[in-house]
């Protein structure tokens, strides 16, 4: 499965967005972008995941950069309870498991 | 619905011991998934069960570890003989497998702590 690069922190204003970009730069054309987060001593939580096209669901958006190489995982109005580490997961979706980096710690602040 | 459950939530043994940690996966999921997650860094892929059998065991680190999953539901993981670097959450995950043989998205539970004195 690709690696990916996300930064290893970022933080955010309570009610804005919150942006968090991760690189894979060396994608394959059947691996699909996952996105997982973990809230302080809980296990990872499913965000969402997509294959080329822009996804959304209820908790957030995926934006995919038309070649592949990059994505953005958008929260569109960020709570304080959105504060956690954020991974960026490719993989093949009949790859059964998971190789998570170190993720972005995200701090949503008042 | 319920989701995965693991127990205990803590674990303390001395070194040297022989440990069991249990989780219940979501019901109906038919794939069953263990990490470990030591301080600061993510989850670390140990095995997988597809049904009663282990499908992919290549994340266990040594034949210390081992895990079963005997009904195709509740699994086990054993480890004999601990290590202080044994040390860390063991997480457990569940997912539905598509007929295409393609994974859905993984449920994690909780997590056991496990620290080995």
């Amino acid at each position: 499965d690709a690696k990916t690069t996300q930064p290893p922190s970022m933080d955010c204003a309570e009610g804005r967005a919150a942006n968090l970009p991760c690189n894979h730069s060396t994608i394959s054309g059947n691996e699909y972008v996952y996105w997982y987060r973990q809230i302080h001593s809980q296990g990872p939580q499913y965000i969402i995941h997509g294959l080329k096209n822009n996804e959304t669901n209820e908790m957030a958006s995926l934006i995919i950069t038309e070649d592949r190489k990059s994505s953005t995982l958008i929260l569109p109005h960020a709570t304080l309870r959105d504060t956690a580490v954020y991974y960026c997961i490719v993989r093949v979706r009949r790859n059964n498991d998971m190789r998570f980096g170190a993720g972005t710690r995200l701090t949503v602040k008042p | 619905g319920a989701g995965v459950s693991q127990t205990p939530s803590n674990k303390v043994t001395e070194k040297g011991k022989y440990v069991e940690l249990r989780c219940d996966p979501i019901s109906g999921h038919t794939a069953l998934y263990w990490y470990r997650q030591s301080l600061g860094q993510g989850p670390e892929f140990l095995i997988y069960f597809q049904g009663t059998g282990a499908a992919d065991d290549s994340g266990l680190p040594n034949d210390r570890f081992f895990a079963v999953r005997p009904e195709g539901s509740v699994s086990t993981l054993k480890i004999q003989r601990t290590e202080r670097g044994d040390s860390a959450v063991y997480l457990c995950a569940s997912s539905l497998t598509g007929t295409s043989g393609s994974s859905y998205e993984q449920y994690f539970g909780p997590g056991t702590r496990l620290t080995v004195t």
